[in-house]
């Protein structure tokens, strides 16, 4: 049973470019959270997405960020006009049941650099 | 809203010592998670618990509602437990709050 799978690992951007990070969860899970950990900084919860529902986007930048979880294939976490205080690791996690009460499964992450 | 504090912040032992980690928190909740991040970044789940105590392996990890503190608990520390160990909290349908985590490095 494939873990969570996070691509790409690294992903290199320059100012104003779109990153895209894919999350694929664990097989049989169907919720998918979304987090940030800037450097020096402890992980902030994003988005918590069901199958082509987002049931929590309280920790989702106003502007520029998005994300989706389609009926199939993976969860999107998308950045347009990247900015260099975007630069940080990105984390999904999936669980079988929804929120903090079940135990969340974490992909490896996704580090993005915007120079 | 939820606070979490972590300490110590960094923790150095040798080989073979008794670790003590502390979370604490503000806000009554209904799970505690303790995550374990290794230096290449990824990061496993130890435990989640909502009372009392677990245990796998040489790592325990305790919770007291009441006051609102849990500690992780390392038996006979080895160099591979050097991590980032991460206390989180949930309300049960809100986000984990995460603290800033406790750096440990156990030399040998």
């Amino acid at each position: 049973n494939a873990g969570v799978m996070q691509n790409p690992r690294h992903l290199v951007r320059r100012r104003g470019q779109e990153a895209r990070l894919r999350c694929s969860p664990m097989k049989g899970h169907s919720h998918v959270y979304w987090y940030r950990q800037l450097p020096e900084e402890g992980l902030k919860f994003m988005v918590y997405l069901q199958k082509e529902n987002i049931i929590d986007e309280s920790g989702m930048p106003k502007e520029r960020f998005s994300a989706e979880f389609p009926k199939e294939g993976p969860s999107i976490l998308r950045i347009q006009q990247v900015v260099r205080g975007d630069s940080a690791a990105y984390f999904c996690a999936s669980s079988p049941l929804g929120y903090g009460t079940d135990t969340q499964y974490f992909g490896p992450g996704t580090r993005l650099t915007v120079l | 809203k939820n606070e979490v504090e972590q300490s110590p912040q960094n923790l150095t032992a040798q080989e073979g010592e008794f670790i003590t980690i502390n979370c604490s928190y503000s806000v009554g909740i209904s799970a505690l998670h303790w995550l374990q991040q290794h230096p290449g970044g990824g990061i496993v789940s130890l435990f989640m618990l909502s009372s009392g105590k677990k245990k796998h392996g040489r790592l325990i990890a305790t919770i007291n509602i009441q006051e609102k503190h849990s500690s992780l608990h390392i038996t006979a520390s080895h160099p591979r437990d050097s991590a980032v160990y991460i206390c989180a909290v949930s309300l049960g349908n809100t986000p984990l709050v995460f603290g800033k985590g406790t750096r440990l490095s156990v030399i040998a």
